[in-house]
């Protein structure tokens, strides 16, 4: 079962330019996640907010949560091609985490 | 980096062979989990471990076991595999706050059955 939808799927954009990101989600949180995976990696985790956060930031990261829309965006500032990789949101549930399907980011030069 | 290794990392074997996979983590942390990733459907939980010979049941579970016998390892087990069992396994750790807290992921192990 999936919790977390991201959109778009897949993002080109050039460097020095801003990156969004959205998440939906279906049913009540306590927090969110967004984790980057490189190609060929594992997850690593990038910023976690809880539910009763609005914003977050993490240097050139910015995460907002609306509880009332069941959605989340993850912004990165500035991209650089070091972004380029695939970026998961992750609800929870019970124990575990439920990820989403990712977006996809290229970040060029 | 956390501290987890994943073990093989890359596999390719027979349908009907048992495969064995191994997580080591020297982070001591409590919950260890095992996810397997497909295109189309993002990562999905197979087992989880709440503490040595304490585990339970994810999404994907069907055709899988699990066991820890150690806090420092978690092993996933395949015990007649199938082409559908083709796969990337990860492996991910937290602390003692279980899913409130960050995972931790391993690089994977990339299994192939033919």
């Amino acid at each position: 079962s999936q919790q977390g939808e991201e959109d778009p799927q897949a993002l080109s954009i050039q460097e020095g330019e801003n990156a969004t990101m959205n998440c939906s989600y279906k049913t009540s949180i306590n927090n969110l996640q967004w984790y980057r995976q490189n190609s060929g990696r594992g997850l690593v985790h990038l910023i976690l907010i809880r539910s009763n956060e609005r914003e977050k930031h993490s240097g050139r990261l910015r995460v907002t949560l609306d509880t009332s829309k069941k959605s989340s965006s993850l912004l990165i500032t500035a991209s650089r091609a070091a972004d380029t990789a695939s970026y998961f949101c992750a609800t929870t549930a019970g124990t575990a985490l439920i990820f989403g399907k990712g977006t996809t980011l290229s970040v060029s030069s | 980096d956390a501290g987890i290794t994943q073990s093989p990392r890359h596999k390719v074997t027979e349908t009907g062979t048992p495969v064995t996979l191994r997580c080591h983590q020297t982070e001591n942390h409590r919950y260890m989990y095992w996810y397997r990733q497909d295109p189309g459907h993002g990562l999905r939980l197979i087992h989880y471990s709440y503490g040595v010979k304490d585990t339970d049941k994810g999404e994907v579970s069907d055709g899988y076991s699990v066991s820890r016998s150690k806090t420092e390892d978690f092993l996933l087990t395949l015990e007649s595999a199938t082409s559908s069992q083709t796969s990337v396994y990860f492996c991910a750790i937290s602390d003692d706050r279980g899913s409130n807290q960050p995972q931790h992921f391993g690089d994977g192990t990339r299994l192939s059955i033919l």
